[in-house]
């Protein structure tokens, strides 16, 4: 069983509008949690990270909060722009090593 | 800096086949990474490194080597390429490993493999 889980797995949002993506994970102990962005045929660039904490932390128009005692993230997008498209990876860092758990991403298009 | 570059961008293969996908970074990072993403799934770590002469297996390592003599460098190698090896490889590269604020991870472009 996948140890983050995104949802949903793919949206659309006109341009301009707001989106809110999800993520629920069990890794535990957990040092850091981070959004990235992964443009299409790119790697991904850290968006946001938060400590355990932490219940918020902001990118310009990217917001990512956490509960860490439900164990779930979610990241908003505000005044969505074309740019905006790409995949939005969950990422939750293991307290005491680097072996990062990934989740699938959630797909977003922004449309004109 | 130019950060992590990766070549081949693409590749096809024959079944059988091997080849060398190169990652470099400037960024005098100890910690290196590979990874393959899969379409609709997560990416998922073959290998890494803690250092020059150190490696370790990661989730997937099944097919692939690596060597990294090198800080810079940490080549994979495919020495019996396979279908079931088509995907995206990513490397990435960080300066810590404690899992803590400092060591994000950066991320190479990609290489695109297809295996037939």
């Amino acid at each position: 069983k996948n140890q983050v889980e995104q949802s949903p797995q793919s949206l659309i949002i006109l341009e301009g509008k707001n989106c809110t993506l999800q993520c629920n994970y069990t890794v535990s102990p957990f040092s850091n949690l981070r959004w990235y962005k992964q443009d299409t045929g790119r790697g991904p660039v850290s968006l946001t990270i938060m400590t355990f904490s932490e219940n918020t932390k902001s990118n310009g128009r990217y917001t990512a909060t956490l509960d860490a005692d439900t164990k779930q993230s979610s990241l908003h997008i505000t005044a969505s722009q074309l740019s905006d498209s790409a995949s939005y990876i969950c990422v939750v860092i293991p307290y005491g090593n680097n072996r990062l758990a990934f989740g699938k991403g959630n797909q977003v298009v922004v449309i004109p | 800096n130019a950060g992590v570059t990766q070549t081949p961008k693409f590749r096809i293969l024959k079944i059988g086949q091997s080849m060398t996908l190169q990652c470099t970074q400037d960024m005098n990072h100890n910690y290196m990474y590979w990874y393959r993403q899969d379409p609709g799934m997560g990416l998922k770590l073959i290998y890494y490194s803690v250092g020059a002469g150190i490696t370790d297996k990661g989730e997937v390592p099944n097919g692939y080597n690596v060597s990294r003599s090198t800080t810079e460098d940490f080549p994979l190698r495919l020495e019996l390429a396979a279908p079931s090896q088509t995907s995206v490889y990513f490397c990435a590269s960080s300066s810590r490993v404690s899992g803590g604020l400092e060591d994000t991870q950066y991320f190479g472009p990609g290489t695109r493999l297809t295996v037939l």
